[in-house]
C-alpha cells in the first residue's frame, strides 16, 4: 500500500497571505492528482500532474510535482475565503483505484 | 450538465439494520467507484465498476458489505447489520475512461452521510 501524508493538517491564515501545503511519500507514484472538498461535497479535481518536476498553474494555485514523482506541493497565492476547503493529494494505488491523504484543512479569515 | 447524484443524502439508521445507498452516475460513464471517507479522513477506496462489472472489490471493509451496478448505469451500495464503525460518509464517483487510474479524471457526488446509533 502506498501511503500519502500531507501537512499541515490544519491551517488557519488570513485573506491575501501565502501558503504552501505538502504531499509527500516514500513511493514513487506514476502521477498524483489535487482535489479540493467543500462540506457536504464531494472532492472535485483541482490537477493532475503527471511528470517529476512539472508545475502547472490554475489562478492563483500552483502545483508542483517533486522531481523524483514521491512528492507533490500546492501553494496558493493572496488566498480568499473563497480558497477555504479540504485539500486531498492522491495517487494510483493500482490501475483501479485511487490512494487519498487525509488532506490539509485550510480556512482563510476574511 | 447533470453530475453524480447519490440518494439518501444522510441517512440514520440503528445498529443492525440494513442500509442502501444509491448513486447515479453522469449517463455514459463507464467506470465508477465507491469510496468511504471517515470523519477527519480522506476518501477510502471500497469498489470498482467496469460497466455492469465488478472489477475489484479488495476494498470492501467485510462481507457485510455489498455493491452492484446490474445495467452499468446506477449502483447500489448495500451494507447488511450496521454497525457503528461503519458511520462515515459514502462517496460515489464516475469517469467516462477506461485508463489507469491516476490519469482517470473521477467526478464525485455529495456522498450519503450514514449514522449509526
Amino acid at each position: 500500500t502506498q501511503l500519502l501524508e500531507q501537512s499541515p493538517q490544519f491551517l488557519s491564515i488570513q485573506e491575501g497571505e501565502n501558503l504552501t501545503v505538502y504531499c509527500n511519500s516514500s513511493s514513487v507514484f506514476s502521477s498524483l492528482q489535487w482535489y479540493r472538498q467543500e462540506p457536504g461535497e464531494g472532492p472535485v479535481l483541482l490537477v493532475t500532474v503527471v511528470t517529476g518536476g512539472e508545475v502547472k498553474k490554475l489562478k492563483r494555485l500552483t502545483f508542483q510535482f517533486g522531481d523524483a514523482r514521491k512528492d507533490s506541493s500546492l501553494h496558493i497565492t493572496a488566498a480568499q475565503p473563497g480558497d477555504t476547503g479540504l485539500y486531498l493529494c492522491a495517487g494510483p494505488n493500482n490501475n483501479n483505484d485511487m490512494r487519498f491523504g487525509a488532506g490539509t484543512r485550510l480556512t482563510v479569515k476574511p | 450538465g447533470a453530475g453524480v447524484s447519490q440518494s439518501p443524502r444522510y441517512k440514520v439508521a440503528k445498529r443492525g439494520q440494513d442500509v442502501a445507498l444509491r448513486c447515479d452516475p453522469i449517463s455514459g460513464h463507464v467506470s465508477l467507484f465507491w469510496y468511504q471517507q471517515a470523519l477527519g479522513q480522506g476518501p477510502e477506496f471500497l469498489t470498482y465498476f467496469q460497466n455492469e462489472a465488478q472489477l475489484d472489490k479488495s476494498g470492501l471493509p467485510s462481507d457485510r458489505f455489498f455493491a452492484e451496478r446490474p445495467e452499468g448505469s446506477v449502483s447500489t451500495l448495500k451494507i447488511q447489520r450496521t454497525q457503528q464503525e461503519d458511520s462515515a460518509v459514502y462517496l460515489c464517483a464516475s469517469s467516462p475512461s477506461l485508463g489507469l487510474a491516476g490519469h482517470r479524471e473521477q467526478y464525485f457526488g455529495p456522498g450519503t452521510r450514514l449514522t449509526v446509533t
